[in-house]
C-alpha cells in the first residue's frame, strides 16, 4: 500500500514560472489536504477538499490553486512562482464517515520548493 | 479561531529518562481531537498519539502517554525510557469534531534531542 504519493521530491524554480505539485492516495480518502511548513515552523494549510469536485480554501492560499477531479489526486498549481513560496509542501489524506471520528491524517514525504 | 502553542522550541533528554513536552490551545469547541506528529530528519509526519476530547482518559501508545487537561486546555507528551530514535521535531496538532473539513491547526513544533 503506497499512502500518499507526492512528486516530485524536490524542484528548483525561477521567479515567474509554474509548476504544478502532483499528489494522490490509495486508501480511498475522501478528504485532501496541502499544507505547507516554513523553516522552523508548524505547517499551515493551503488548500482542501472533502470530496471531487470540491475544494476550498484554507489559510494561506494566495498564489495557489487546486483542482479535485478524481477521489485518488489532488495537485496543488503555482501559477507565478515567488520567493516567498520556497517552502516544503505536504499533501495529506484522511476518511471521514461521519462525526466524531478520530481518523488522523495520512501525509506525503513532502516537495521541497525553492523559488530564485 | 483556534490556535495551537508549543512554548519549547527546543528540549533535550538524556536516553533512557522521560522527557514531557507541552501544548496548549485555544478553542470555543466543545468537540474536538488533538494529535501529536513526530517528523524526524526525513521530513515524514509520523502520529505518535491521539486524544478525544469526550474521553476523561489520556491517551497512551507504548512509551507514549499524554496528559490531557481540558478545563485547562493543554496537551502535554510524556515520552518515557527515550531512545535516540526519538530525535525529532514534535508538533501538536488541534481539529474540530464536527464535519468541516477536518483541517489541523499546528503549533510551531519543539525539537527534541536526545543525548546517549
Amino acid at each position: 500500500n503506497a499512502g500518499v504519493t507526492q512528486t516530485p521530491k524536490f524542484r528548483i524554480l525561477k521567479i515567474g514560472q509554474s509548476m504544478t505539485l502532483q499528489c494522490t492516495q490509495d486508501m480511498n480518502h475522501n478528504y485532501m489536504y496541502w499544507y505547507r511548513q516554513d523553516p522552523g515552523m508548524g505547517l499551515k494549510l493551503i488548500y482542501y477538499s472533502v470530496g471531487a469536485g470540491i475544494t476550498d480554501k484554507g489559510e494561506v492560499p494566495n498564489g495557489y490553486n487546486v483542482s479535485r477531479s478524481t477521489t485518488e489526486d489532488f495537485p496543488l498549481r503555482l501559477e507565478l512562482a515567488a520567493p516567498s513560496q520556497t517552502s516544503v509542501y505536504f499533501c495529506a489524506s484522511s476518511y471521514y464517515n461521519r462525526a466524531p471520528s478520530n481518523q488522523p491524517q495520512h501525509f506525503g514525504d513532502g516537495t521541497r520548493l525553492s523559488i530564485l | 479561531a483556534q490556535t495551537v502553542t508549543q512554548s519549547q522550541p527546543e528540549m533535550s533528554v538524556q536516553e533512557a529518562e522521560t522527557v514531557t513536552l507541552s501544548c496548549t490551545y485555544d478553542t470555543s469547541e466543545s468537540d474536538y481531537y488533538l494529535f501529536w506528529y513526530k517528523q524526524p530528519p526525513s521530513r515524514q509526519m509520523i502520529l505518535v498519539i491521539r486524544q478525544e476530547a469526550y474521553k476523561q482518559q489520556n491517551a497512551t501508545e507504548n512509551r507514549f502517554s499524554v496528559n490531557f487537561q481540558k478545563a485547562a486546555k493543554s496537551f502535554s507528551l510524556k515520552i518515557s525510557d527515550s531512545q535516540l530514535g526519538d530525535a525529532a521535531m514534535y508538533f501538536c496538532a488541534y481539529r474540530r469534531g464536527d464535519n468541516q473539513g477536518g483541517k489541523l491547526i499546528f503549533g510551531q513544533g519543539t525539537e527534541l534531542s536526545v543525548k546517549p
